[in-house]
């Protein structure tokens, strides 16, 4: 395996259910990214994780519930979501080389998530 | 955290054309990033700017670092029909990050080419 894999690729769930969505990524980076992204929205960045530590909470609702056990591996754990909450949701990671020179993400392919 | 506005919201060109677009900020960049993504995937990198005035190529694809550090360009030449897809500008959400701490994107630009 190699980049960033995102499972499941779809995913339905009713408004009372719980579920997750996971992404690991095997590119030795150092950080990762949960994005939101809508139909005729730009994509909306969620949750950032660097070194494990997350260093960036986006205002997200908190039935939305982030989880990053090492640096290979994010979870986005939902409850009680909302129709509005549909949309495909994306991991990225990316190499934070802290001297100023920055690489861009490496995306996963993303989980088409329908509320309903 | 900083804004990104991208023109056009699509386009619609015939296969063999050149194509050109835009991203603009009300505020300074350090770096620019332009990405592809195509339907059912996540967008990949295409073109990474770190100095105003830079100009980029990677293939068929140019791009510009704006000289005011507030824009960059991104054009494709002799279109083909897998260059389809969503072409999206991308930068530091945080002008004082390096990127690591979250990247904001344009809304995109739907490229559509006609047979």
């Amino acid at each position: 395996e190699t980049g960033v894999t995102q499972t499941p690729r779809h995913l339905v769930m009713g408004m009372t259910n719980k579920k997750s969505l996971k992404c690991e990524q095997h590119l030795g980076h150092n950080a990762m990214y949960w994005y939101k992204q809508s139909a005729k929205k730009p994509l909306e960045l969620m949750f950032v994780y660097n070194f494990k530590e997350q260093t960036e909470n986006n205002s997200v609702p908190s039935r939305f519930s982030p989880e990053c056990p090492n640096s290979s591996h994010l979870f986005l754990h939902l409850h009680t979501l909302q129709p509005e909450d549909s949309a495909l949701y994306l991991c990225a990671s990316s190499q934070d080389s802290g001297q100023g020179i920055y690489y861009g993400y490496t995306f996963g392919s993303g989980t088409r998530l329908t509320v309903v | 955290g900083q804004q990104l506005n991208q023109s056009p919201q699509s386009m619609f060109i015939q296969e063999g054309e050149d194509v050109s677009m835009n991203c603009t900020s009300s505020s300074i960049f350090n770096t620019w990033l332009w990405y592809k993504q195509d339907p059912g995937e996540g967008p990949v990198l295409l073109i990474a700017l770190y100095k105003a005035g830079e100009l980029t190529s990677n293939g068929r694809l140019t791009a510009q670092f704006g000289i005011t550090r507030k824009d960059s360009f991104l054009n494709i030449s002799a279109s083909i029909p897998s260059d389809v897809g969503i072409y999206f500008c991308a930068g530091p959400l945080h002008y004082s990050g390096g990127g690591a701490d979250g990247l904001t994107f344009g809304k995109g630009t739907h490229l559509i080419i006609q047979p």
